[in-house]
């Protein structure tokens, strides 16, 4: 079975830091990867699809890359709306997600 | 524009059965399949089951298979959870989401719905 895991676990940035998430999967799952945000009481949202593509809507500020086992999510200039946790998610077998990364300001 | 409203969600002793209903608008629903999510208090997000846009295959995480039936009504525009035999590890709140990509194999989850919590306890 695949595992997903996400570093780090937390994180404290300065509004127009710079912010990387990466998430690794035990095994090849090419770019069979999305990554969410998910602000408390709210429902997950959709932010990058097949590793670096950006959805529809999305601030241009949120990027990701990779693929097969190494992938990285970045918010390139944090504002205090990003504040929230992130989730990457792969679908090269059932769907499964990361563990979550929070993001504070500092 | 696309929602997703969850109902169906309350307190159910443990061993007990409990339906969970997602009403869907704002597409074609029987175009997509559709997906259950649920996170328990606190905790990550953990993929439960997902169903063809036909209602042809249906695939569930181990942590539920055997327990928990997934089924929609096209022509009600409807997806469905039945969960037998519930856990308290079953407590959560459960999301409805479309997959990203019309069809049936999984793509991903463009659209969810708020949620509705289930809470399994005695």
């Amino acid at each position: 079975d695949i595992q997903m895991t996400q570093s780090p676990s937390s994180l404290s940035a300065s509004v127009g830091d710079r912010v990387t998430i990466t998430c690794q999967a035990s095994q090849d799952i090419s770019t069979y990867l999305n990554w969410y945000q998910q602000k408390p009481g709210r429902a997950p949202k959709l932010l990058i699809y097949d590793a670096s593509n950006l959805e529809s809507g999305v601030p241009s500020r949120f990027s990701g890359s990779g693929s097969g086992t190494d992938f990285t999510f970045t918010i390139s200039s944090l504002q205090p709306e990003d504040i929230a946790t992130y989730f990457c998610q792969q679908y090269d077998s059932l769907p499964l997600f990361g563990p979550g990364t929070k993001v504070d300001i500092k | 524009q696309v929602q997703l409203v969850e109902s169906g969600g309350g307190v159910v002793q443990p061993g007990r059965s409990l339906t969970v209903s997602c009403a869907a608008s704002g597409f074609i629903f029987r175009s997509y399949g559709m997906h259950w999510v649920r996170q328990a208090p606190g905790k990550g997000l953990e993929w439960v089951a997902n169903i063809w846009y036909d209602g042809s295959y249906k695939y569930y995480a181990d942590s539920v298979k055997g327990r928990f039936i997934i089924s929609r009504d096209n022509s009600k525009n409807t997806l469905f959870l039945q969960m037998n035999s519930l856990r308290a590890d079953d407590t959560a709140v459960y999301y409805c989401a479309r997959d990203r990509v019309g069809g049936g194999d999984s793509t991903g989850f463009d659209y969810w719905g708020l949620g509705t919590l289930v809470t399994v306890s005695s």
